[in-house]
């Protein structure tokens, strides 16, 4: 089966840095993204990781650890505007080709 | 670039009614769409994949029947609520995967907001 977790709340303050973690344990693995989703909308691609490491873009930095299935999403400088549902997700071979399977989703609150 | 619009935003019905959602990309041609529901603070859930001129793929406990998906042309995928009950309310989300690849695999389209009365 596939199976992505991921926190379901965080709390944290304007400027500050919080990091979102999210564990897998999938069949198949081509990668794995960050979703950011603001209530009602649909989810805004943030990054994606395929190989180890550290992929940084501006205040979001990804990381991923293939062997361990974990991964986690930093966020600096936070704003309020990054109040928001963080998705990771796994992208999977499946019976159609590839497929996105997603986690519950992390519920960021920023607070000033 | 890659935008993917859907229609209509936000719908309510009567039970037993059929219900039609449109999911288009705009700028790029897409070989396969994806459909996905989530309900109140949950995640999305993958209903279905769909590719282009033949029948989609249903996810296990996705009933086939019920939910139909067409997928007619590189830039269009319907999906059609068929006598709709209280408990399809939900919101339903479109992805499109870009012929031309790249690795940001899918985008998304803004959602519908389906309520069944």
């Amino acid at each position: 089966g596939q199976n992505i977790d991921q926190p379901t709340e965080m709390t944290a303050t304007e400027g500050a840095i919080v990091q979102i973690n999210c564990t897998y344990q999938t069949s198949g693995f081509n990668g794995l993204f960050w979703y950011q989703q603001h209530a009602g909308e649909a989810p805004t691609f943030l990054s994606y990781n395929v190989l180890d490491g550290l992929e940084e873009k501006g205040r979001f930095s990804s990381f991923l650890s293939r062997s361990k299935g974990y991964s986690y999403l930093l966020l600096k400088e936070l704003q309020m505007k990054d109040s928001a549902s963080y998705l990771c997700a796994v992208r999977v071979f499946d019976q159609a080709g590839t497929a996105l399977i997603f986690g519950k989703g992390t519920t960021l609150s920023v607070s000033s | 670039g890659a935008v993917v619009s859907q229609h209509p935003s936000r719908v309510i019905c009567k039970s037993g009614t059929s219900v039609k959602i449109e999911c288009r990309s705009l700028d790029f041609q897409a070989t396969t769409m994806f459909w996905y529901r989530q309900f109140p603070k949950k995640s999305l859930m993958l209903m279905a994949t769909s590719n282009e001129g033949s029948k989609a793929t249903y996810e296990q406990g996705v009933e086939k029947d019920k939910f139909l998906i067409n997928h007619a042309s590189l830039t269009l995928s319907t999906l059609t609520v068929t006598s709709a009950h209280p408990e399809d309310s939900s919101f339903y989300i479109c992805s499109a995967r870009d012929l031309a690849g790249g690795p940001y695999e899918q985008y998304f389209g803004p959602g519908t907001r389906l309520t069944v009365t």
